[in-house]
């Protein structure tokens, strides 16, 4: 079946650096990648969606220059939060689908919890 | 714009018994899917059935089936034989069928006991 991975799984971070997270479609190529949060006991929140070699978009309330997405490759997608802060903490998930359609299964990966100090 | 609205928090079953989850939505489109996702604590969100909304059958998968009910944009999540390892957050979530982004509802969360 189609896997998708993150990394790291877990993080932990100083106030004011940047964090990269990582996506990847194993065993397929995936055009689009979608990045959620995760508050606890809460619900997934679509922050925007990329697609590869184009511009994410951003979902309204999702500050883009904080929140940096590169979708360089079929199977790589990352997430910068940069300037992290205390409430930048949260379980965050990706996934990925394999063709634009009515049949673009989503596959998720199984989230990065950042943690912010 | 798509809403997905679960109003039940959370849930009990007993071990055997069966269950049902409930899901409203709504949308201006006339092409749309539904779906329940299983999350259980390791976070990792799995499908657990899927519905087009031009199909007029019931989706079903093993225990799992849904009662689609379109005019009332009622989709909900019957689980027979609860299972131990049934116990998890339950999402329901719509998609159209011209885009691909996912609108989730808040969750059930579906304790499981003996």
């Amino acid at each position: 079946g189609a896997v998708v991975s993150q990394h790291p799984s877990w993080v932990i971070c100083k106030s004011g650096t940047s964090v990269k997270i990582e996506c990847r479609s194993l065993d397929f190529q995936a055009t689009t990648m979608f990045w959620y949060r995760q508050f606890p006991k809460q619900s997934l929140m679509l922050m925007a969606t990329s697609n590869e070699g184009s511009k994410a978009t951003y979902e309204q309330g999702v500050e883009k220059d904080k929140f940096l997405i590169n979708h360089a490759s079929l199977t790589l997608s990352t997430l910068t939060v940069t300037s992290a802060h205390p409430e930048d903490s949260s379980f965050y998930i990706c996934s990925a689908s394999v063709a634009s359609g009515p049949n673009n299964e989503q596959f998720f990966g199984p989230g990065t919890r950042l943690t912010v100090l | 714009a798509q809403t997905v609205t679960q109003s039940q928090p959370e849930m009990s079953v007993q071990e055997a018994e069966t269950v049902t989850l409930s899901c409203t939505y709504d949308t201006s489109e006339s092409d749309y899917y539904l779906f329940w996702y299983k999350q259980p604590p390791s976070r990792q969100m799995i499908l657990v059935i899927r519905q087009e909304a031009y199909k007029q059958q019931n989706a079903t998968e093993n225990r799992f089936s849904v009662n689609f009910q379109k005019a009332a944009k009622s989709f909900s999540l019957k689980i027979s034989d609860s299972q131990l390892g049934d116990a998890a957050m339950y999402f329901c979530a719509s998609r159209t069928g011209t885009a691909s982004k996912l609108t989730f509802g808040t969750g059930t969360r579906l304790q499981v006991t003996l």
